[in-house]
């Protein structure tokens, strides 16, 4: 089946403790995409990659980290995570590197920070 | 800056109705304008997408509406069921550009 898989669903850490959420696609995408999303405020891009060793921020990077390693990787760091940063995560893929094709979405990783 | 405006940021219809959610952006430059619908737990799921070269489509039960000129577009549901409760966001984008997503619509439909 394919998809985006996201792990883990749901997190609970302390502030300034690292933590890494995955992201692995079996699609063979080459776009790849993070997104917070908070009530009132939608969707906003935390961090993209058009493809392997590119990546480049999006709408809200401050506080995150990725890297793109492997093509069907794409993991989120939260290196000193702070309570703002509680939030529903998603990441998405996309089989070319412009948004004109279909984004599929992984289920989502609940986090809080306390 | 909020590129893509979206409204109502709630709605509740009963079974049956049409609900309408209204979306509009400023870039000229985009060229796709996507929606989205995302139920409870999961991830938003691409539902119906259109280009400005046509005005409307329809799949389904859904269409969209499109406005070049008023630079805005729609999404409505025809005879809508308890099952399309759900938020729905509109997302546009360009060449070069990335997709840029409203702040979403909760709809409930009522039995």
């Amino acid at each position: 089946e394919a998809q985006v898989t996201q792990n883990p669903r749901y997190l609970i850490t302390v502030t300034g403790k690292k933590l890494t959420v995955t992201c692995s696609q079996n699609m063979n995408h080459e776009y790849m995409s993070w997104y917070r999303q908070d009530p009132g405020l939608g969707l906003r891009q935390i961090y993209y990659s058009m493809n392997v060793e590119v990546t480049d921020k999006g709408d809200v990077p401050e506080g995150y980290k990725v890297s793109r390693k492997e093509k069907r990787n794409f993991p989120l760091i939260l290196e000193s995570p702070s309570p703002n940063q509680t939030s529903l995560y998603f990441c998405a893929s996309s089989l070319r590197g412009t948004a004109n094709y279909g984004y599929t979405f992984g289920s989502g990783t609940r986090l809080t920070v306390v | 800056q909020q590129q893509v405006k979206q409204s109502p940021q709630s709605l509740i219809v009963q079974k049956g109705g049409i609900p309408i959610i209204n979306c509009a952006y400023e870039n000229t430059a985009f060229d796709y304008f996507p929606w989205y619908q995302q139920f409870p737990g999961k991830g938003p799921a691409l539902l119906i997408a259109i280009r400005p070269d046509v005005s409307e489509k329809k799949e389904g039960r859904f269409t969209i509406s499109f406005n070049k000129s008023a630079k805005q577009f729609s999404l409505h549901i025809m005879d809508s069921q308890p099952g399309d409760s759900a938020t729905y966001f509109c997302a546009a984008s360009g060449r070069f550009q990335k997709l840029v997503f409203g702040t979403g619509t909760r709809l409930l439909v009522s039995p």
